[in-house]
């Protein structure tokens, strides 16, 4: 069974910083990728997503995510952040099949100012 | 503007009484989702749905149901046996076999005291 994992709960970063979440999945073959933000309250948004080709896909807002197939890794990365994006963080996989995605629980950006 | 309408945005109610909750999607999408998001946990599918009079379960169906009667509307009825049915509740939709990540409502807090 497809699994993800988020291992920081929390992360603060200081505005104008670099950001790295990180995100391990567990499935055999390929599988879809996604990023979603979460603001406090609200449902979810897709950041971006991955299923083939470049391993460093693009985003809104200014994020992108390199897939490492080696590392069975798709972490997110913002060169430099914005005390708006303080928000919630969430990694997603599928296998296919019924296109359900598992997600990790979770990462909690906080940005000092 | 397309997208998934959750009501109400919070909800109360009593131990023992059974509340239904409401989503509804002009996206035209085949597919819909119930979660559940608990702090630190996550978001955990309820059930799902791929076509209209169709339902499956997800990992933690018990003491829900739902009905898929018309392709815009998907509810959920959390009833008296859910044993702990505080929590946030997000409905999804995406096209089926389209891989392109779900749309998700704004989400429905449910109090039950």
């Amino acid at each position: 069974a497809q699994s993800v994992t988020q291992p920081d709960i929390h992360i603060t970063v200081s505005e104008g910083a670099s950001l790295e979440l990180r995100c391990n999945y567990s499935y055999g073959a390929t599988p879809y990728l996604f990023w979603y933000v979460q603001s406090p309250g609200q449902g979810l948004q897709l950041l971006l997503k991955y299923f083939s080709g470049d391993t460093l896909v693009q985003g809104i807002k200014g994020f992108e995510a390199e897939f490492k197939r080696s590392q069975s890794s798709f972490n997110l990365r913002k060169p430099s952040v914005h005390w708006s994006d303080a928000a919630e963080y969430f990694c997603a996989v599928s296998a296919g099949g019924g296109n359900k995605l598992t997600f990790g629980t979770g990462t909690q950006l906080k940005v000092e100012l | 503007d397309g997208g998934i309408t959750q009501s109400p945005k919070y909800l109360f109610r009593k131990e023992g009484q059974n509340v239904t909750l409401s989503c509804e999607q002009n996206l035209n999408h085949d597919a819909m989702y119930w979660y559940r998001q608990d702090p630190g946990q996550g978001l955990r599918l309820i059930y799902y749905s791929q076509i209209v009079n169709d339902f499956q379960k997800g990992d933690i169906a018990e003491g829900y149901s739902v009905s898929r009667e018309k392709k815009e509307s998907f509810p959920l009825t959390v009833t008296s046996a859910q044993k702990n049915p505080t929590a946030f509740y997000l409905c999804a939709s995406n096209p089926t076999g389209d891989m392109y990540g779900y749309t998700f409502g704004s989400g429905t807090r449910l109090t039950v005291v």
